[in-house]
C-alpha cells in the first residue's frame, strides 16, 4: 500500500552546519512530492516539492532530492539557523484527486 | 500567513456535543482540502472539494462528520456527537487546479474533547 516515512524522529545539529532530513514512500506510482515545514501551533508551511521526472531541485539554502530507484526523498537544510527548528514532513502527492499523504516527521532542533 | 484562515483557532467542547468549524481559502484557489493531525502525527487527508462538489471522501470520515463548500469559496467542516477521540488539530488546505498541488495550508483549529 501507500506509505511515507521518515527515518530519524529528530535531528539536532549545531547552527551553521548543514541538515539532511530522509524520507521513505512505498508508492513507485508516485509522481510528486512535497516538503512542509511546521512550526508549533502553525500550519505546514510549503518549502519546496519536485517531480518525480527530476532528480534534484534547488531552492533558498534547501535541495530536495529524489532517488527512485531506492524511493528515497532527503531535503538538504543549508547553513541551519535556529528558525529552522521545526518538525518537517515529506508528503506524497498520491491521492487520486491531488490530496496529499504525510509521513510522520523529523524534528529538528537547531543548537546555538 | 498563507492566506487560508481558519476559525476558531481553538475549541473545547464536551463530549456529545456537535462542533462547527470554518475555512476561507485563497480566492483564486478552487480546490479544498480537510486535514486532521493528532500529536506526533502528519496530516490526515479527511475530505476534498472542487468548487462546490466535494469529490473525494476519506474512511477516516465517519457518519458523524459531513463538509460543506455551498458556494465554492468558504468551507464547513462540522462533527456531531463529538468524541474524545475526535481531539486533533483540524487543517485547511487549498490549491489551484494545475499539474503541480502546492497546497497552503491555514493555521489549523485546535479541537479538544473533554
Amino acid at each position: 500500500g501507500e506509505s511515507v516515512g521518515l527515518h530519524l524522529p529528530t535531528l539536532s545539529v549545531q547552527e551553521g552546519d548543514n541538515s539532511i532530513i530522509n524520507c521513505a514512500y512505498s508508492n513507485s506510482a508516485s509522481d510528486y512530492f512535497i516538503w512542509y515545514k511546521q512550526e508549533s501551533g502553525k500550519g505546514p508551511q510549503f518549502i519546496i516539492d519536485i517531480r518525480s521526472n527530476m532528480d534534484k531541485r534547488q531552492g533558498q539554502r534547501v535541495t530536495v532530492l529524489l532517488n527512485k530507484t531506492v524511493k528515497h526523498l532527503s531535503l538538504q537544510i543549508a547553513a541551519t539557523q535556529p528558525g529552522d527548528s521545526a518538525v518537517y514532513f515529506c508528503a506524497e502527492g498520491g491521492g487520486s484527486q491531488g490530496n496529499l499523504i504525510f509521513g510522520k516527521g523529523t524534528k529538528l532542533s537547531v543548537k546555538p | 500567513d498563507t492566506g487560508v484562515s481558519q476559525d476558531p483557532r481553538h475549541k473545547i467542547t464536551k463530549r456529545g456535543q456537535n462542533v462547527t468549524f470554518r475555512c476561507d481559502p485563497i480566492s483564486e484557489h478552487n480546490r479544498l482540502y480537510w486535514y486532521r493531525q493528532t500529536l506526533g502525527q502528519g496530516p490526515e487527508f479527511l475530505t476534498y472539494f472542487q468548487n462546490e462538489a466535494q469529490l473525494e471522501k476519506s474512511r477516516l470520515l465517519s457518519d458523524r462528520f459531513s463538509a460543506e463548500r455551498p458556494k465554492g469559496s468558504f468551507s464547513t467542516l462540522e462533527i456531531q456527537r463529538t468524541e474524545q477521540g475526535d481531539s486533533a488539530m483540524y487543517l485547511c488546505a487549498s490549491s489551484s487546479q494545475g499539474a503541480r498541488n502546492e497546497q497552503f495550508f491555514g493555521p489549523g483549529t485546535r479541537l479538544t474533547v473533554l
